[in-house]
């Protein structure tokens, strides 16, 4: 168990569909990243938060939204879904000195 | 333009041998290599990691080489275990340029055979 909570496990839903992915990162992280791994995919990195703050972004599309509350615990939203958003989604924390990112169990977003 | 290439797709080996697996870099700028371990219907789990200024790095049964002037590093494992079963992901990153976020490699699944 590597500390970090995601939920849901399971998301199924429509395409043009809106979902919020949630992630509570390990006690005493401050930074937090998003990354989505497609069929066939290595793990694509969305984006970082630290204490509430955007910090770096990848490749994310502008249909997809995050934020860091002050409970430092974060939200992925994904809105107007199209079928090739299905994937797993998979939240990591760690201290930002660090490089060790400790993931968690992911939700496994179906878009049908 | 994949940054972080894992050729092998799978890699069989029988139990008690040397399994290894290897990773290719084209990012001049990566100065910090990671290797993650997963296992199905799970996150990837952190396994060893090495600073570009060393060129090796050990922890029990794993080893992590790095030969910066071939971009390219490689995981020992040994002896192997069937536990040691699952898919290998190489990842890395620029500290050096402030960047934290990983570019990972699209994996190596391990079988190790009893």
């Amino acid at each position: 168990d590597s500390g970090v909570t995601q939920t849901p496990k399971h998301l199924i839903t429509a395409t043009g569909q809106r979902v919020t992915l949630r992630c509570s990162p390990r006690s005493g992280d401050l930074s937090v990243y998003w990354y989505q791994q497609s069929l066939d995919q290595g793990l694509q990195f969305l984006i970082q938060y630290y204490n509430g703050e955007e910090r770096a972004k990848g490749n994310i599309l502008e249909r997809f939204s995050a934020q860091q509350f002050p409970d430092l615990h974060s939200e992925l939203n994904l809105s107007s879904l199209e079928l090739g958003d299905s994937a797993l989604y998979f939240c990591a924390s760690s201290v930002l000195a660090g490089v060790e990112q400790f993931f968690g169990p992911g939700t496994r977003l179906t878009v049908l | 333009d994949q940054q972080v290439k894992q050729n092998s797709p799978s890699l069989s080996v029988q139990e008690g041998r040397i399994s290894i697996l290897n990773c290719d870099y084209t990012n001049s700028m990566f100065d910090y290599f990671l290797w993650y371990k997963k296992y199905p219907a799970e996150g990837p789990t952190f396994l060893i990691s090495i600073s570009s200024i060393k060129d090796k790095n050990e922890d029990g049964r794993f080893t992590v080489f790095l030969n910066k002037s071939a971009k390219h590093l490689s995981l020992h494992i040994v002896p192997s275990q069937p536990g040691d079963s699952a898919v290998y992901f190489c990842a890395a990153s620029a500290r050096g340029a402030g960047s934290y976020q990983l570019t990972f490699g699209k994996g190596t699944k391990l079988s190790v055979i009893p």
